[in-house]
């Protein structure tokens, strides 16, 4: 599949402001979605952007999407100890509709 | 409902025996499909059924053969399996096949070969 690179760990103070990134390499990319997994969870859609889109806001969770540079962020606000999870970022293409996980990026926010 | 029901929730068998994992949705989704994921690595597509028609199989071995006896519901019946199969097996539905705007995961079950 398409490559999709995730930065791999991230700490944050609750109250802060966190942002995880996400790189992908498929130019025909027709929606990018972002999934939150707590442990021993299943994934959960948190927020998705097509590709025309240049940012994307859902309350607490703001997207950012940079064609240009195949850049793809989550940022969020107002962090809580619930949003200690893996974040995975992932896209579909045309032609081909499967979804192409990054390798995820762990959150852990400190009370 | 927009749950995705997967038992067991854990699972240990020997790698003689034969067991089911199974998955069940009441939102009406027409596709669902199973996803092998290893500890801290992303999901691995396995399977897809498509209006209870087999329509990918990504080149799983055959000591996985999956079911879908009904639209509601998704089997994985196991039989032989080898230690490096151990992992956590995620069900998913969406309303029709890669309309994943739409999709819902389970829970998983948490797969142990010993």
């Amino acid at each position: 599949g398409e490559d999709v690179e995730q930065s791999l760990f991230l700490s944050v103070r609750e109250g802060d402001s966190s942002v995880i990134n996400c790189t992908y390499t498929d130019s025909s990319s027709t929606y990018l979605y972002w999934y939150k997994q707590e442990p021993g969870a299943g994934l959960q859609l948190l927020t998705y952007i097509f590709s025309n889109m240049d940012m994307k806001q859902d309350q607490r969770l703001t997207v950012l999407l940079n064609k240009k540079d195949k850049h793809l962020s989550l940022r969020i606000a107002d962090t809580q100890t619930g949003d200690s999870a893996i974040y995975f970022c992932a896209e579909t293409a045309y032609g081909n509709n499967r979804l192409a996980f990054g390798k995820g990026n762990q959150v852990v926010v400190i009370p | 409902d927009t749950e995705v029901t997967q038992t067991p929730k854990h699972l240990v068998m020997g790698m003689t025996n034969k067991k089911s994992l199974k998955c069940e949705q009441h939102m009406g989704h027409r596709a669902m499909y199973w996803y092998k994921q290893k500890a801290k690595k992303p999901p691995e597509l396995m399977f897809v059924y498509s209006y209870e028609k087999l329509s990918i199989n990504e080149s799983v071995p055959s000591r996985f053969s999956p079911e879908c006896p009904n639209s509601s519901l998704l089997n994985l019946h196991l039989h032989a399996l080898q230690p490096e199969d151990s992992a956590l097996y995620l069900c998913a539905s969406s309303q029709v096949e890669d309309r994943h705007t739409e999709a819902f995961f389970g829970q998983g079950t948490r797969l142990t070969v010993v």
